[in-house]
């Protein structure tokens, strides 16, 4: 079974540029999770999508911070503008359901430096 | 708000030794206890769960165990290896939202 996929890997940007990660989840997941892992520290969770809904996003800052999961499969999370405090592992997770006892699979991350 | 405190943040043992990492958490409607193991450059990838309704589960060299009155939990690893040097996340999930909430992790390192 094919695990979950994410790119870029890594990015490296200016502070006020935008940047764009997409998400493909294991086929057949419904819940799709992005998690925000600042260095030292353990995963945040951004956002949590069940198919093309949105369960939970009371973690995402909504003034810079977008994500979408239109056709309730892949997904992008998008940072506009962004700041130095933004570097950070930027992790996708998908599960097969949604309730919080789901297994949940991790992508290998995107990298984000902001300068 | 939901919390899920993690000691120690460095633990440092001889290969062989045995290492024991432990978890508080805040909520007490939490039901779902999974460990993460996350290697350098890595991603995190699950090495053992609980739930509410056990005490104890083991798996090979690793165990957790779970004190729901005490709100603790704790991974066990005997005859610790090299390879089993990570980074190691706790989390806990509530019955009231859907949300996995990380601990702030503990860097194990096994010297040989």
């Amino acid at each position: 079974e094919a695990g979950v996929a994410q790119s870029p890997r890594y990015k490296i940007i200016e502070k006020r540029q935008s940047v764009a990660f997409w998400c493909n989840p294991i086929s057949g997941h419904a819940t799709l999770y992005w998690y925000q892992q600042i260095l030292g520290q353990g995963p945040k969770l951004l956002i949590q999508f069940q198919n093309n809904g949105v369960v939970d996003d009371s973690q995402l800052p909504k003034d810079r911070f977008s994500a979408e999961r239109l056709k309730g499969v892949d997904s992008t999370l998008k940072i506009q503008p962004a700041k130095l405090e933004d570097s950070a592992v930027y992790l996708c997770a998908s599960s097969h359901g949604q309730g919080a006892r789901e297994t949940q699979y991790f992508g290998p991350g995107t990298r984000l430096l902001v300068l | 708000g939901e919390n899920v405190e993690q000691h120690p943040s460095t633990l440092s043992v001889q290969e062989g030794d045995s290492a024991v990492i432990k978890c508080t958490y805040s909520d007490s409607a939490s039901n779902y206890f999974p460990w993460y193991k996350q290697e350098l450059g890595k991603r995190p990838q699950l090495i053992i769960d609980i739930r509410s309704n056990v005490g104890e589960k083991k798996d090979q060299r690793i165990a957790v165990t779970l004190n729901k009155t005490a709100k603790h939990f704790s991974l066990h690893i005997t005859e610790t290896q090299p390879e089993d040097s990570a980074v190691y996340f706790c989390a806990a999930s509530y019955t009231g939202g859907f949300k996995t909430i990380f601990g702030a992790g503990t860097r194990l390192f096994v010297k040989a």
